[in-house]
């Protein structure tokens, strides 16, 4: 069974871009989640999303967005990219994200912003 | 709030020498606990979980944890090192009914030959 798929794996974008992030959760996952690396905050999370409705969202601004599809794929947006917005974009499905949860994760998304 | 403190950032083991990761958490509930590995610029890996029950629980490639309330401790151990295990280990708490992980700050293992 495959894994989940994130694309692309690497981007790079100027400071003012916006940028689209895929991915697409293990077969008969509902529930994806999407998390932020970075070096100095380590892994934060963004939002969740199942059967198509965010049902959590992290600490982060409005310039970050998601969405799922009846599929679901999910997308996550980021708007007017800044510099600290460069880290590695992590995608978890899981099958309901419901209580007892076991989240797998993509590989990621390598954004460099310059 | 929820929290996740990994106070090692960085640990260096020689090979076939046992390996125990800290782990400490805050949450006023029932944790579920788990432990990821990430090697360099990858996703990360779950090695195993702890939902309820037995304390000790068993993962992949070898790796073991002990869950211990008393001590708000999730602390991972394997006997023998292998090369192939440097990477960076992650600790994590699932906040229950808000589907999300929360993260300890990870920590680099390093073995030596």
């Amino acid at each position: 069974k495959a894994g989940v798929t994130q694309t692309p794996r690497y981007l790079i974008k100027t400071r003012g871009q916006q940028v689209t992030l895929s991915c697409s959760p293990i077969s008969g996952h509902r529930s994806v989640s999407w998390y932020q690396q970075t070096p100095g905050q380590g892994l934060q999370f963004l939002f969740e999303y199942f059967s198509e409705t965010q049902r959590n969202k992290g600490n982060f601004p409005g310039r970050f967005s998601g969405r799922q599809f009846s599929n679901s794929r999910s997308e996550m947006n980021v708007s007017t990219l800044e510099l600290g917005d460069s880290a590695l974009y992590l995608c978890a499905s899981s099958v309901d994200g419901q209580g007892v949860t076991e989240a797998f994760f993509g590989q990621g998304t390598r954004l460099t912003v310059v | 709030a929820q929290s996740v403190t990994q106070p090692d950032i960085h640990i260096t083991v020689s090979e076939g020498a046992s390996l125990e990761l800290r782990c400490n958490y805050s949450y006023g509930a029932t944790p579920y606990l788990f432990w990821y590995v990430q090697s360099p610029g990858q996703g990360l890996q779950l090695l195993l979980k702890y939902f309820s029950g037995d304390t000790l629980v068993q993962g992949i490639k070898g790796f073991e944890a002990e869950f211990k309330r008393s001590q708000s401790s999730f602390n991972l151990r394997k006997p023998s090192v292998h090369w192939s295990d440097a990477a960076e280990y992650f600790c994590a708490v699932e906040v229950t009914g808000f589907q999300k992980l929360v993260f300890g700050t990870g920590t680099r293992l390093l073995v030596s030959p």
